[in-house]
C-alpha cells in the first residue's frame, strides 16, 4: 500500500523551531518530487512548498509566507521528507500534510496524501 | 501569484441532484487544474487532475471541465457519501494555489 505518515508535530513557543517528518512506503519514494501543505484551524489548503528529486539537484520551492524560515529535505537512503520550521510564528499554527507528486504527462499534481501532524503555536 | 476563486462557498442539494462548483483564475492557466475532495478530518483526495481527467479509483458522477480561466467540477447524481468540502488548485506556476473551498451539505 502506497502511504505517507507525518510524526513530529505538538506546541512550540512563538519564535521557536520544530522539525517534522514524513515517512514514505509503498512505493519509490526517490523517484517523486514531494510536497508539504498545511491547513490552519477551520480553514482551508494552504500550500507550503516543494523539493524535487535528485535528477533535479532536490531543487526547492517555497510559499512566500514561510520563504526564509522553513527549509524542506529529504532522505531517500530513510523514504523521509523533512521540513524544518523555525522562527514559528501564530499564524503557523496548522495540520501539516505531506503529499506526493504524480507525473502524468506535463501534470504534476498531488495524488497520495498523508493523514497529518498538528504543529501548534503558542505561549 | 494566481488567485482562484471557488463559487459557491457552500451549498445545500438534495440526494440524487447534479452539483455544479465552479474554479476562476485570474490569469491563464491553461489546463492545470485540480479537484481535491476533503471530508472532515481527513486528508484531501484527488478526483480530476488536468481540468478534466478523473484520477484513478474515483467514481464517474464526477467530471471536470474548463480551460484557461473557467473551470467547473460537476457531481451528476449527489450521495450521501459526498458530504465534504471540496478545492481546486492550480499547478501551472509557483505558488501553487488553492481554491477557497466549496463545502456540499446534503439537504
Amino acid at each position: 500500500d502506497v502511504q505517507l505518515v507525518e510524526s513530529g508535530g505538538g506546541l512550540v513557543q512563538p519564535g521557536g523551531s520544530l522539525r517534522i517528518s514524513c515517512a514514505a512506503s509503498g512505493f519509490i519514494f526517490s523517484d517523486h518530487y514531494m510536497d508539504w501543505v498545511r491547513q490552519a484551524p477551520g480553514k482551508g489548503l494552504e500550500w507550503v512548498g516543494r523539493i524535487r528529486k535528485k535528477t533535479n539537484s532536490y531543487t526547492t520551492e517555497y510559499a512566500a509566507p514561510v520563504k526564509g524560515r522553513f527549509i524542506i529535505s529529504r532522505d531517500d537512503s530513510e523514504n523521509s521528507l523533512y521540513l524544518q520550521m523555525s522562527s514559528l510564528k501564530t499564524e503557523d499554527t496548522a495540520v501539516y500534510f505531506c503529499a506526493r507528486v504524480l507525473v502524468s504527462g506535463q501534470h504534476y499534481y498531488l495524488d497520495v496524501w498523508g493523514k497529518g501532524t498538528t504543529v501548534t503555536v503558542s505561549s | 501569484d494566481i488567485q482562484m476563486t471557488q463559487s459557491p462557498s457552500s451549498l445545500s442539494a438534495f440526494v440524487g441532484d447534479r452539483v455544479t462548483i465552479t474554479c476562476r483564475a485570474s490569469q491563464d492557466i491553461n489546463n492545470y487544474l485540480v479537484w481535491f475532495q476533503q471530508k472532515a478530518g481527513k486528508a484531501p483526495k484527488p478526483l480530476i487532475y488536468g481540468a478534466s481527467n478523473l484520477q484513478s479509483g474515483v467514481p464517474s458522477k464526477f467530471s471536470g471541465s474548463g480551460s484557461g480561466t473557467d473551470f467547473t467540477l460537476i457531481i451528476s447524481s449527489l450521495q450521501p457519501e459526498d458530504f465534504a468540502t471540496y478545492y481546486c488548485q492550480q499547478y501551472r506556476s509557483y505558488p501553487l494555489t488553492f481554491g477557497g473551498g466549496t463545502k456540499v451539505e446534503i439537504k
